[in-house]
């Protein structure tokens, strides 16, 4: 079991700010990470799959990086709305196959 | 464009049942998974299974069981439901090798009274 830690565990923000999540993982035998989406009654929604160190990622407003060595990634969602409020899952492996989540920040936009 | 399908979105049953949760991919994919998702813990592994007919426990295989017959179908089975496996139960599926992801099902949310 891998132990993966997100912080903070909710955020609220009004609508047009910047906000950062952090996601952060054993260093060591280090193989994808991947950051989901999952709105309140949808399924878990596929943002970003990274693999190398230093790796950024940009889908729209939310980006993300990465630090394999030290073991952390952080995503970043630049002029919030209220459309993006949800929970972001961090998921990192260390094999081929299997994912370990993280417990999630859970994002709430206010108008 | 529904890729993953979970046969409930809410259940209630009553504790000693035998519960199943279904679970299909039109996709193909090796790999399906069963997760159950509760406040402060995450996304836990419950069972998964790497191709027809074979299955592995996860972190929390506890009162569980699994059954995957056909490469599309994995289910999920409480062979005697008790309360404290209300939860919301997640099914995936995906390729071989981390670097593709899950696609996740909807959720299902199952109440044990």
């Amino acid at each position: 079991i891998l132990n993966v830690e997100q912080s903070p565990q909710s955020l609220h923000v009004q609508e047009g700010d910047s906000t950062n999540f952090t996601c952060s993982f054993p260093s060591s035998n280090f193989y994808a990470l991947h950051w989901y989406r999952w709105e309140t009654a949808k399924s878990p929604e596929a943002l970003f799959v990274m693999t190398l160190n230093g790796d950024e990622k940009k889908k729209g407003r939310i980006s993300a990086t990465l630090n394999t060595k030290e073991g952390y990634s952080y995503l970043y969602i630049k002029g919030s709305q209220p459309e993006d409020s949800a929970t972001y899952l961090c998921a990192p492996s260390n094999t081929g196959n299997q994912f370990y989540f993280g417990t999630g920040t859970s994002l709430t936009v206010i108008p | 464009d529904v890729k993953v399908t979970q046969s409930s979105r809410y259940l209630v049953k009553r504790t000693g049942e035998k519960v199943f949760l279904e679970c299909v991919q039109d996709m193909d994919h090796e790999n399906m998974f069963w997760y159950r998702q509760d406040p402060g813990l995450g996304l836990r592994l419950i069972y998964f299974s790497y191709d027809v007919k074979m299955k592995e426990k996860g972190d929390i295989p506890e009162g569980y069981s699994v059954s995957r017959e056909k490469k599309e179908r994995f289910s999920l089975i409480l062979e005697s439901a008790s309360t404290n496996q209300t939860s919301m139960y997640l099914c995936a599926s995906s390729v071989p090798g981390t670097r593709s992801g899950y696609t996740f099902g909807s959720g299902t949310r199952l109440t044990v009274v």
